[in-house]
């Protein structure tokens, strides 16, 4: 079966650079969600787009901003990047409210 | 606002042993869900298994199961018949209603190892 992609799977950048982290979502899913996992921490929300809208907003930085495009595919762009900026970053898909599949993630290291 | 708590950081268990990893949450909301993912050394979010708020029997997948008690605000998962594979931290998350999407809080995780 189809899962979420994430792409890269690692990402070292120095600080103040930008990156941009890009996930596709599982066929036919009508939510992404972009979610942020410092080291020994759970994951923590940082914003969500429904039907290619974005439906809710957590802890993101104002440096941070995302996008759904028209094919379903979201984008996570990060300017001005921080060390503090380093951590897995979790994109997920989900259908309706039973079910929140999560990518492979990607591993941002800042330098 | 939501409130996951999962009170083991770790928990030792042996092979083949069944294992209950605990949960309970916090919400004034009457329709809610609670998710279980493993997340394994390499970093991935495996979803294991879902439970409604208005789901009168408890979830299963396979040799994971939800020990539902909705009056004590508890979730925990139950693994029966533990592997050398199950070795990874488990962490329970609360759907928090919000309008057109849904987004997961989660508890702080529970670290499983699996003893050969």
């Amino acid at each position: 079966a189809a899962g979420v992609i994430q792409s890269p799977r690692h990402l070292i950048k120095e600080k103040r650079e930008t990156a941009t982290l890009k996930c596709y979502p599982i066929p036919r899913h009508d939510t992404v969600y972009w979610y942020q996992q410092g080291p020994g921490q759970d994951p923590q929300f940082l914003i969500s787009f429904y039907e290619k809208m974005q439906s809710d907003k957590g802890s993101i930085p104002d440096r941070f901003s995302a996008q759904q495009f028209s094919d379903y595919h979201s984008e996570l762009n990060m300017s001005s990047l921080e060390l503090g900026d380093s951590a897995l970053y979790f994109c997920a898909s989900g259908l309706g409210k039973t079910e929140q599949y999560f990518g492979p993630g990607t591993r941002l290291t800042v330098t | 606002a939501q409130k996951i708590t999962q009170t083991q950081p770790g928990m030792f268990v042996q092979e083949k042993e069944a294992v209950t990893l605990d949960c309970t949450y916090d919400t004034s909301d009457q329709s809610y869900g609670l998710f279980w993912y493993k997340q394994p050394s390499s970093g991935e979010m495996i979803f294991l298994i879902y439970q409604g708020s208005y789901d009168e029997q408890n979830a299963t997948e396979g040799r994971y199961s939800l020990n539902f008690q909705k009056a004590r605000k508890s979730a925990n998962l139950v693994i029966s018949a533990s592997q050398l594979g199950d070795s990874a931290m488990y962490f329970c998350a609360m759907r928090e209603r919000v309008q057109g999407a849904q987004k997961l809080v989660f508890g702080q995780g529970t670290r499983l190892t699996i003893n050969p």
